[in-house]
């Protein structure tokens, strides 16, 4: 089967540089992904590492050791509309299905 | 920007009652999800569906749920004979393949 951490909250000030960690186990890897969700609303796709290193988008980063299992979300220049769940999931097999970690509520406070 | 359209937005439905809760997913993509989040949890892997049949369903998709593609647009989920540990939000996704989901807003389904 497949298990993913995460922190349960991470509390950053607006402007800071804040890292989300993601362990995971699983039978197979076809890859890491992060999801944004705000409160009430539809996880929203931030990123995708298939292989080892760091992928940038913007102000988001994402990297992927898979010796480790192991990857991490960067969140530079904080903003006040960055405050949500931010979930790591693991591709689960050749039908693609996500398997979604239990989340890390980030407060991003001013 | 295409979408996931998701209706309706919110369900109340009584316990023992057949809910319906339908999808248009973006219409190039290949592969369709069900996905639920119980209030406060993680979003939980419900089914995957490909090529116009399930291609996975984890063991919470039980013979009181199945998925639909009634025709080349609608994907739908039924839950028969609700109950109340039912009561989610349900997320229909769709993906051309593993470079990343696009999720509808959800279904908030209550059971009463």
């Amino acid at each position: 089967g497949q298990s993913l951490e995460q922190p349960s909250e991470v509390t950053a000030v607006e402007g800071a540089i804040v890292q989300i960690n993601c362990t995971y186990q699983t039978s197979g890897f076809y890859g890491l992904s992060w999801y944004q969700q705000h409160d009430g609303g539809a996880p929203t796709f931030l990123s995708y590492n298939a292989l080892d290193g760091l992928e940038e988008t913007g102000r988001f980063s994402s990297f992927l050791s898979r010796s480790d299992s192991y990857g991490y979300l960067l969140l530079q220049e904080l903003q006040m509309k960055d405050s949500a769940s931010y979930f790591c999931a693991v591709y689960g097999g050749a039908t693609n299905k996500l398997i979604f970690g239990t989340g890390t509520l980030l407060a991003v406070q001013p | 920007e295409p979408e996931v359209t998701q209706t309706p937005s919110h369900q109340v439905t009584q316990m023992g009652q057949e809910v319906i809760l339908r999808c248009v997913p973006i219409s190039n993509h290949l592969y369709f999800y069900w996905y639920r989040q119980i209030l406060g949890q993680k979003v939980e892997f419900l089914v995957s569906f490909y090529n116009n049949e399930i291609s996975e369903k984890s063991e919470i998709f039980d013979d009181q749920f199945s998925v639909e593609r009634p025709d080349g647009s609608n994907f739908t989920l039924k839950i028969r004979s609700t109950k109340l540990e039912d009561s989610a939000m349900y997320f229909c996704a769709s993906s051309r393949g593993r470079d990343g989901y696009t999720f509808g807003s959800g279904t908030r389904l209550t059971v009463v």
